[in-house]
């Protein structure tokens, strides 16, 4: 069971936006950056965002993350069919001393 | 270009051993954490294990602790993970991960994975 809580999907047409949530705790995003990862299928996860809110060189700014208290959120605007992928949050928890994923979000353009 | 190419997947029977391989190349694989990443079918991502840069600092999830070591040879810019005692439920797609920011940090580069079956 992972310690950090996504909504298993969201959905939304094409140009709208889509908010994904990440529910955690003081010992993991409470006190640590959180980043995202996106996974296209049949592929290996890649990284979105880190350090809560930055991006990657390459990653286009419809992407964003922010962070308040033991939640993050990660926000995709102006919606693709090439968006259509699963979604993870993770960080570091300093209680296990693990790093730890979200249960992952798929994200559906209507 | 980070190019991270895992080697050593395959059939096993449970409670059997087995060996992966990561080679590591376009950087500078000394200064970097190195993680392993696993993936059920049709299941979420798991953090299995994180290596610093200088093997001074290992740790592992609790569902491979004890089973599980990592380790590298930064002479020879390669990650590996010996995996014992294996178990059905540790059937599923290993990764080799970069970590950025040290062994807590965030994984910015990702293998293509190497698949692993436990099955008698």
């Amino acid at each position: 069971q992972s310690v950090l809580t996504q909504p298993p999907s969201v959905s939304a047409a094409p140009g709208q936006k889509v908010t994904i949530s990440c529910s955690g705790s003081s010992s993991n995003i409470g006190n640590n950056y959180v980043s995202w990862y996106q996974q296209l299928p049949g592929t290996a996860p890649k990284l979105l965002i880190y350090d809560n809110n930055k991006r990657p060189s390459g990653i286009p700014d419809q992407f964003s993350g922010s962070k308040s208290g033991t939640s993050a959120t990660l926000g995709i605007t102006g919606l693709q069919t090439g968006d259509e992928a699963d979604y993870y949050c993770g960080t570091w928890d300093s209680s296990l001393s693990a790093f730890v994923f979200g249960t992952g979000t798929k994200v559906t353009v209507l | 270009q980070v190019q991270l190419v895992e080697s050593g997947g395959g059939v096993v029977q449970p409670g059997s051993s087995l060996r992966l391989s990561c080679a590591a190349s376009e950087f500078t694989f000394n200064i970097y954490a190195m993680n392993w990443v696993r993936q059920a079918p049709g299941k979420g991502l798991e953090w299995v294990a994180v290596i610093s840069h200088d093997e001074n600092n290992k740790y592992y999830a609790e569902s491979v602790k004890g089973r599980f070591t990592t380790s590298r040879d930064n002479s020879k810019n390669m990650l590996y993970l010996q995996m014992d005692s294996l178990r059905a439920e540790d059937t599923a797609v290993y990764y080799c991960v970069r970590g950025f920011g040290g062994y807590k940090g965030y994984f910015d580069y990702w293998g293509q994975g190497t698949l692993v079956t436990v099955s008698s």
